[in-house]
């Protein structure tokens, strides 16, 4: 059984600090990998996917690679920004056509 | 830019009532999905949906459970018999296609307290 776990639980840094968010899965065998963002009380917004061929992506400040051999996963924020502040998830496709979601990392960014 | 709706944002019932859940999933999409997610705890799949089937679901999807594409553009989850172990954020996602590529977009979900 598949399961995503995200490390730290929490992280609170001061403003303009570049951040590594980090996600291990336990089953290789995967369709790809997706990083959201969660604002609380709030749905989950789409940041990147990773295919299982990709080794990573970037979308503007963010950067999410991918290691499938080892099963993991890690999402670079640079030069990061109060707006920043919020629940990141990490959620893999193992097989057909759900998610597996991890617990999620709570960054603060402070001003 | 195309979006997930559910409606409503927030629902409060009685343990026992029946309750549906209702989203607009984007407009071209093709595949359709429910989520929830237990206050502090990780979100977690229900169920997923395509040519009006279910193509797989998991172990919290029991008879308690089902779902709907009524007509042409919602999707609904009802629950029968809700518990009270069943009050959380339910997210509704849809995907255009299965591609390793497609992404699953979700909605803002609807808060569900069962009292």
């Amino acid at each position: 059984k598949q399961e995503v776990t995200q490390i730290p639980a929490a992280l609170s840094v001061p403003e303009g600090e570049n951040l590594v968010l980090n996600c291990s899965f336990t089953d290789s065998a995967i369709y790809n990998l997706q990083w959201f963002r969660q604002d609380p009380g709030k749905g989950l917004t789409s940041l990147l996917l990773i295919q299982s061929s990709q080794r990573e992506q970037t979308s503007g400040r963010l950067n999410a690679s991918l290691d499938k051999s080892s099963g993991r996963s890690t999402l670079y924020i640079a030069a990061s920004q109060p707006g920043d502040s919020a629940t990141y998830l990490c959620a893999v496709r193992p097989n057909g056509n759900k998610l597996v979601f991890g617990a999620g990392t709570i960054l603060r960014v402070k001003s | 830019e195309p979006e997930v709706t559910q409606t409503p944002s927030h629902q409060v019932t009685q343990m026992g009532q029946e309750v549906i859940l209702r989203c607009v999933p984007i407009s071209n999409h093709l595949y359709f999905y429910w989520y929830r997610q237990i206050l502090g705890q990780k979100v977690e799949f229900l169920v997923s949906f395509y040519n009006n089937e279910i193509s797989e679901k998991s172990e919290i999807f029991d008879d308690q459970f089902s779902v709907e594409r009524p007509d042409g553009s919602n999707f609904t989850l009802k629950i029968r018999s809700t518990k009270l172990e069943d009050s959380a954020m339910y997210f509704c996602a849809s995907s255009e296609g299965l591609a390793s590529s497609e992404t699953q977009y979700f909605g803002p979900g609807t808060r569900l307290l069962v009292l």
